[in-house]
């Protein structure tokens, strides 16, 4: 299984609600990351797990909340957005990479495309 | 901070011709990929090219890496119009995985 999949593929959601994206790989990759793309702008990195463990974070507001329970999945907590949080967000594996091992591609879900009302 | 960056003009070319972009960046890599983005949905990794290389194929893609000048070119021969899509170089540095994408290129070919 190469794929990695989302859910759900749209999102419409009030700033007051909580909501919640999900993402399963089941490459038996140890890496995950989760990203924002506004429209006709590059993947903006939000978030990256490594062996479950938050390794980076890219000054992400802390209405957005990711939790890794186990090596296949990864959920990104919402609460309180604001209208411009309206975006594409990505969500990818990779094999991890550490500072002796040669970088791997990433491998992406389709997204879900989230609409902060 | 941004790593690639392509030239920002989209392509629009016929079926059957080459099509070629072109990415910068500014730091050192331990290697550049390129990803194809088909209309509002997930990227596709297309290919890897590692700091030690200098050219790579994969099918009717060729992709060029020139780490003096820090560049790297992407050439699509024979387009088809499923080659519609926007595609991004994306920079990995040494040390970490943190990918840094490229502004992006659209390309339209025309059936």
């Amino acid at each position: 299984d190469t794929e990695v999949t989302q859910t759900p593929k749209h999102l419409v959601m009030g700033m007051t609600n909580k909501k919640s994206l999900k993402c399963e790989q089941h490459m038996g990759h140890r890496a995950m990351y989760w990203y924002k793309q506004k429209a006709k702008k590059p993947p903006e990195l939000m978030f990256v797990y490594s062996y479950e463990k938050l390794s980076i974070n890219e000054s992400v507001p802390s209405r957005f909340s990711p939790e890794c329970p186990n090596s296949s999945l990864l959920n990104l907590h919402l609460h309180a957005l604001q209208p411009e949080d309206s975006a594409l967000y990505l969500c990818a594996s990779s094999q991890d990479s550490g500072q002796r091992r040669p970088y791997y591609e990433q491998f992406f879900g389709p997204g879900t495309r989230l609409t902060v009302l | 901070s941004q790593q690639g960056e392509e030239d920002p003009q989209a392509l629009s070319i016929q079926e059957g011709e080459n099509a070629t972009m072109n990415c910068s960046y500014k730091t050192s890599i331990n290697n550049l990929q390129w990803y194809r983005q088909n209309s509002g949905r997930g990227l596709v990794h297309l290919i890897l090219i590692r700091s030690n290389e200098r050219e790579k194929h994969s099918g009717r893609l060729r992709v060029t890496l020139d780490t003096s000048k820090k560049s790297s070119s992407l050439l699509i021969t024979a387009s088809r119009a499923a080659d519609t899509a926007s595609y991004f170089c994306a920079t990995a540095p040494y040390g970490n995985n943190r990918l840094a994408f490229g502004k992006g290129n659209q390309v339209v070919v025309i059936p």
